[in-house]
């Protein structure tokens, strides 16, 4: 199957900085990519779907100034969580899929540790 | 409201049992299901959706629309069969996926 690669696997920074999460299709174009978050033994909330080239679309609840995404080629994504509080930790998964959407790849997760 | 609910947050049976993970929704409209399954240390993977009709390593999945539900089943569960399995809902029109609370399950020997 597809392989979907986030970078970095985990990461652990001061509050009040900012860190870049990267969400790569490495094998095919990923017209859609959606980016998760899971708290420990609770469900992957969707937080926001970002197609290439245009703006992501945020879930509600989800501050889009806080939580920026970029989705500005075909394999590549980005979440960049500004100005992280202890709060902020969690686990943040991304996806994506291809033109024929008929199945949406996961990559390994990220777990950001604020401190 | 869509909503995905899995009322079992573990399972454990023993190897050769049958086994029943129930996942019930909430959408107003026609769904598109999926079982999602994450094993130990590895990244989520799509295991069976209900258009398919399809039988995956054993599991299969039924759209029962009266009930809004579609539980998984595998009628001999076997010990690798154990990890977290996720139920999904895609709304119609959408490529997201709503995701239930996962259910652990764990196959001993």
């Amino acid at each position: 199957g597809a392989v979907v690669s986030q970078h970095p696997s985990w990461v652990i920074c001061k509050s009040g900085t900012s860190v870049k999460i990267e969400c790569r299709s490495l094998d095919f174009q990923a017209t859609t990519m959606f980016w998760y978050r899971q708290f420990p033994k609770q469900s992957l909330m969707l937080m926001a779907t970002s197609n290439e080239g245009s703006k992501a679309t945020y879930e509600q609840g989800v501050e889009k100034d806080k939580f920026l995404i970029n989705h500005a080629s075909l394999t590549l994504s980005t979440l960049t969580v500004t100005s992280a509080h202890p709060e902020d930790s969690s686990f943040y998964i991304c996806s994506a899929t291809g033109p024929s959407n008929t199945e949406a790849f996961f990559g390994q997760g990220t777990r950001l540790t604020v401190v | 409201a869509q909503r995905v609910t899995q009322p079992e947050k573990l399972l454990s049976v023993f190897k050769g049992a049958p086994v029943e993970l129930k996942c019930n929704y909430s959408y107003s409209g026609s769904p598109e299901l999926f079982w999602y399954v994450q094993y130990s240390r590895q990244r989520l993977q799509l295991l069976l959706r209900h258009i398919s009709r399809e039988s995956i390593k054993g599991f299969t999945a039924d759209l029962n629309k009266g009930e809004t539900s579609f539980h998984l089943k595998k009628p001999f569960a076997q010990e690798e069969d154990s990890a977290m399995y996720y139920c999904a809902l895609r709304p119609g029109a959408t490529n997201k996926l709503i995701f239930g609370t996962g259910t652990l399950l764990a196959v001993q020997p």
